[in-house]
């Protein structure tokens, strides 16, 4: 069984600070993808990243592929109460059925006003 | 992307007994997937539904516990079968983006409380 390893786990902070989550494997993905879920809801895709060394950036979230496909990063820049949520990471390993990921345990943000 | 309908959005049951959860997409698509995700936990994938043949299941799900139907290219239901508390969990439907490797459309989930 793949494993993601996501962190921080829980992640509280004030309204305009800037954050990092982190996802790792010792695998190497085909893809990854960002997915933020808030409570109620089902999780919906921020984005996919697929080659190594991408950056792609969302207004003020920035997301980074690790240049060997084994991690990513997910930045937020001036974080706003409308950020709140979990936010899981999902990989899609090479070899594996290209339908099949594997997901992070999340990151749960909290952003205080 | 795809929409997609779930319901019901969430359900108090009694041990023993079945739900029934239903996906309905706005577009046809070849497979659909459930997935389940535990308190605390992520989502795990339960099985693939493809139209017109069996569902295939993931390590640690059978079908006796979790029959899929899968009658048409937009429509799929997933039943939670002789239910226990350890079932208690969030069922999500989701179809893919494009291709599968993508990303996912999710359903909003259907929150399950066995009692």
């Amino acid at each position: 069984t793949q494993l993601l390893e996501q962190s921080p786990q829980f992640l509280s902070i004030q309204e305009g600070e800037n954050l990092t989550v982190y996802c790792n494997s010792s695998s190497v993905f085909s893809s990854l993808q960002w997915y933020r879920q808030e409570p109620g809801e089902g999780p919906v895709l921020l984005v996919t990243v697929v080659t190594g060394g991408e950056v792609k950036k969302l207004k003020r979230l920035t997301f980074q592929f690790g240049d060997a496909r084994k991690d990513s990063s997910l930045h937020i820049t001036a974080a706003q109460p409308g950020d709140t949520g979990l936010y899981l990471c999902a990989g899609a390993y090479s070899g594996a059925g290209s339908y099949q990921l594997t997901f992070g345990k999340g990151t749960k943000l909290s952003v205080i006003p | 992307s795809a929409v997609i309908s779930q319901k019901p959005s969430r359900d108090i049951c009694q041990r023993g007994t079945s739900l029934t959860i239903q996906c309905q997409v706005d577009s046809q698509v070849t497979m659909m997937f459930w997935y389940r995700q535990q308190p605390g936990q992520s989502l795990t994938l339960i099985a693939t539904a493809n139209q017109g043949s069996e569902a295939t299941y993931e390590s640690g799900f059978v079908i006796d516990k979790f029959p899929i139907s899968r009658p048409n290219l937009t429509f799929s239901t997933l039943t939670v079968s002789n239910m226990s508390p350890e079932d208690s969990s969030i069922y999500l439907c989701s179809v893919g983006v494009g291709k599968g490797s993508y990303g996912y459309t999710f359903g909003s989930g259907t929150r399950l409380t066995v009692v």
